[in-house]
């Protein structure tokens, strides 16, 4: 089965910081990747996705993401974080077989942005 | 734009009772879902639901477990007899399609439904 592995389990950055968050996915096969947050207080909102072709990137609110197949990566970037990025951050993966189509969820990153 | 609702925000149910957990998908997506996260934990597949009935399941979607869409719009998940270890946030989801090859569906989530039981 596959597993998602989210290496930062809390991350406490000032303003202006840049910010890398790690995952990596255990399945061999092709795959969905996604980046989900959750603000505190609301839900799960798609922060970024890639499906297939360029593997670098770009989602809502200055984030990216690069998909390195040969790492089973796809690690979340923004070069300068701000303090209303504070959040839980969630990688997640489809893994595209036999017609399932579940979200396999890593365990989450806890972000907080001092000021 | 559109948005997955959910109802209650939370809940409150003595152990042993039967909650019915209510979700209002995206009206033009044809793909449901109900994952949870037990507090600390990490978001749970439940289960996924199609042209009324379920695609896929997990093993935590045992028998007391059960999901409906009773009508157009609404899509439940109903707990038959709660135990402690149910209570989570239950989140539903909803997508335009599955997943396939060579392409990809995006799940649009729900804020949850906070589930105590007691």
């Amino acid at each position: 089965a596959q597993s998602v592995s989210q290496h930062n389990h809390h991350v406490i950055l000032s303003e202006a910081a840049s910010l890398e968050l790690g995952c990596n996915y255990s399945y061999g096969g092709t795959v969905n990747l996604f980046w989900y947050v959750q603000y505190p207080g609301q839900h799960l909102q798609l922060l970024l996705k890639y499906f297939s072709g360029d593997p670098l990137v770009k989602g809502i609110k200055g984030f990216e993401a690069e998909f390195i197949k040969s790492k089973f990566s796809f690690n979340l970037r923004k070069p300068s974080v701000q303090w209303s990025d504070t959040a839980e951050y969630f990688c997640a993966v489809i893994t595209l077989t036999g017609g399932g189509n579940k979200l396999t969820f890593g365990t989450g990153t806890q972000l907080k942005v001092e000021l | 734009e559109p948005e997955v609702t959910q109802t209650p925000s939370h809940q409150v149910t003595q152990m042993g009772q039967e909650v019915i957990l209510r979700c209002v998908p995206i009206s033009n997506h044809l793909y449901f879902y109900w994952y949870r996260q037990i507090l600390g934990q990490k978001v749970e597949f439940l289960v996924s639901f199609y042209n009324n009935e379920i695609s896929e399941k997990s093993e935590i979607f045992d028998d007391q477990f059960s999901v409906e869409r009773p009508d157009g719009s609404n899509f439940t998940l109903k707990i038959r007899s709660t135990k402690l270890e149910d209570s989570a946030m239950y989140f539903c989801a909803s997508s335009e399609e599955a997943p396939r090859r060579g392409a990809g569906e995006t799940q649009y989530f729900g804020p949850g439904t906070r589930l105590l039981v007691l």
